[in-house]
């Protein structure tokens, strides 16, 4: 697509809910990142993709976080047993290669309530 | 570890009146350094972006130059319009490295 595609827009969870967010990444790009960007402050990075390989996951920051890039194009991004803490903005990045070329998705605002 | 500090918002300004944001760096090695600007709703745009010491970004008037002696990426606009009101996330990318460092923002607003 011409764009990053994030889904749903907006979501609202009640607390210990479980949570699925989608990226569609540009066709043809290899690396995909997620970051998490909480109200008033920058984004922080999440995990990262090359293709299928998910080669980076430090900023995860619970188990209950888990990322998934199974064809090496849409990713998933899910969240169990979510809690308030938890609600920010989830963006997501696609590039042609490494370093390079990064395109951010609009983001998906999770709400927790 | 590597880091970015902007200056805080948020900033307000006239229309057409010159625009300074700061941002400095703490890193290893030699990252590249960006500027990124979100419209509300919307995400990240990549504004400008320099990756070696001494290079000038710009972008629709705006620019910024990577001081490696003082750590620094200060965006500078010489006359900012209402138009440009959005925030401001001075950004770092180490080298050989994918995740980015970001700063926590600068909004800015432009009255007419």
């Amino acid at each position: 697509g011409a764009g990053v595609s994030q889904s749903p827009r907006y979501k609202v969870a009640k607390r210990g809910q479980d949570v699925a967010l989608r990226c569609d990444p540009i066709s043809g790009h290899v690396s995909l990142f997620w970051y998490q960007q909480a109200l008033g402050q920058g984004p922080e990075f999440l995990t990262y993709f090359q293709n299928e390989a998910q080669l980076d996951k430090s900023g995860l920051p619970s188990d209950r976080f888990f990322a998934e890039r199974p064809e090496g194009s849409v990713s998933t991004l899910k969240i169990q047993r979510t809690q308030q803490e938890d609600s920010a903005v989830y963006l997501c990045a696609s590039s042609p290669r490494g370093n390079y070329g990064y395109t951010f998705g609009s983001g998906t605002r999770l709400t927790v309530v | 570890g590597d880091s970015v500090t902007q200056m805080e918002g948020p900033v307000t300004l006239s229309e057409e009146a010159f625009l300074t944001i700061n941002c400095t760096y703490t890193a290893t090695g030699y990252p590249s350094l960006f500027w990124y600007v979100q419209y509300p709703g919307e995400g990240l745009q990549l504004l400008l972006k320099a990756t070696k010491a001494d290079d000038k970004g710009s972008n629709k008037g705006f620019e910024a130059t990577y001081r490696k002696e003082t750590t620094s990426f200060h965006l500078e606009k010489g006359s900012v319009q209402v138009s440009d009101s959005a925030v401001y996330f001075c950004a770092l990318l180490p080298y050989n490295f994918n995740k980015f460092y970001f700063g926590s923002g600068t909004k800015l607003n432009v009255k007419p």
